[in-house]
């Protein structure tokens, strides 16, 4: 079936240094794509998004790269801080029934090392 | 976050008993969505809305219901809760081909 899902459940970094979480899609049908992150006991918050008609979009240290080729997904985080230990999920966005409907990976824990 | 209230934040509750979780929202946007969270399955959808009592089926359904007579409040309820349904429940709101954004969570434990 259709799935979302990620190269490595966890990722562990130096501080400072650049991180590069990535993700697969298989549904062919999938036209937007989302990044969230998760920090304990709260909800997924909104990162970053890409459209399939783009192939990076860069925000406040974070860049998404979409290869629809190979149905592949990166989120990079630069020079990665303490604070951005938490879950990554991402996302994918497709029409299905009366509204857009999200289908998540499993997620991948980055972790910083000080 | 986002104007997105659930409430209660936990219960714990006993097999069998019927549960409802609430969802509020003051952004006015026109979707409203359930997800369930268990380890190893990441975020599952339940249930969504696309308007005022316009509501529709996701992947993980059953055993649910949902209802919605105002913009700002999504209801989702167990007629009759099993162990199966302990789980964190998130809502999540968005306006037309805009990301979702989420509450922070409702823990909800079936004894």
């Amino acid at each position: 079936g259709e799935s979302v899902g990620l190269h490595l459940p966890t990722l562990s970094v130096q501080e400072g240094d650049n991180s590069i979480i990535n993700c697969a899609y298989s549904n062919s049908a999938s036209d937007y794509f989302i990044w969230y992150k998760q920090e304990s006991g709260k909800g997924p918050q909104f990162i970053i998004d890409i459209r399939s008609n783009m192939d990076k979009r860069q925000g406040q240290r974070v860049t998404v790269l979409l290869n629809k080729t190979v149905k592949h997904l990166s989120l990079q985080i630069a020079a990665t801080q303490p604070g951005d230990s938490a879950v990554y999920f991402c996302a994918e966005n497709a029409m299905g029934g009366s509204a857009r409907q999200l289908t998540f990976g499993s997620g991948t824990q980055l972790t910083v090392l000080p | 976050d986002a104007g997105i209230t659930q409430s209660p934040r936990h219960k714990v509750t006993e097999t069998g008993t019927p549960v409802t979780l609430r969802c509020h929202q003051t952004e006015n946007h026109r979707y409203m969505y359930w997800y369930r969270q268990d380890p190893g399955h990441g975020l599952r959808l339940i249930h969504y809305s696309y308007g005022v009592k316009d509501t529709d089926k996701g992947e993980v359904s059953d055993g649910y219901s949902v209802s919605r007579s105002k913009t700002e409040d999504f209801l989702l309820t167990l007629e009759s809760a099993t162990s199966s349904q302990t789980s964190v429940y998130f809502c999540a709101i968005s306006r037309e081909d805009q990301p979702q954004h989420f509450g922070d969570g409702t823990r909800l434990s079936i004894l």
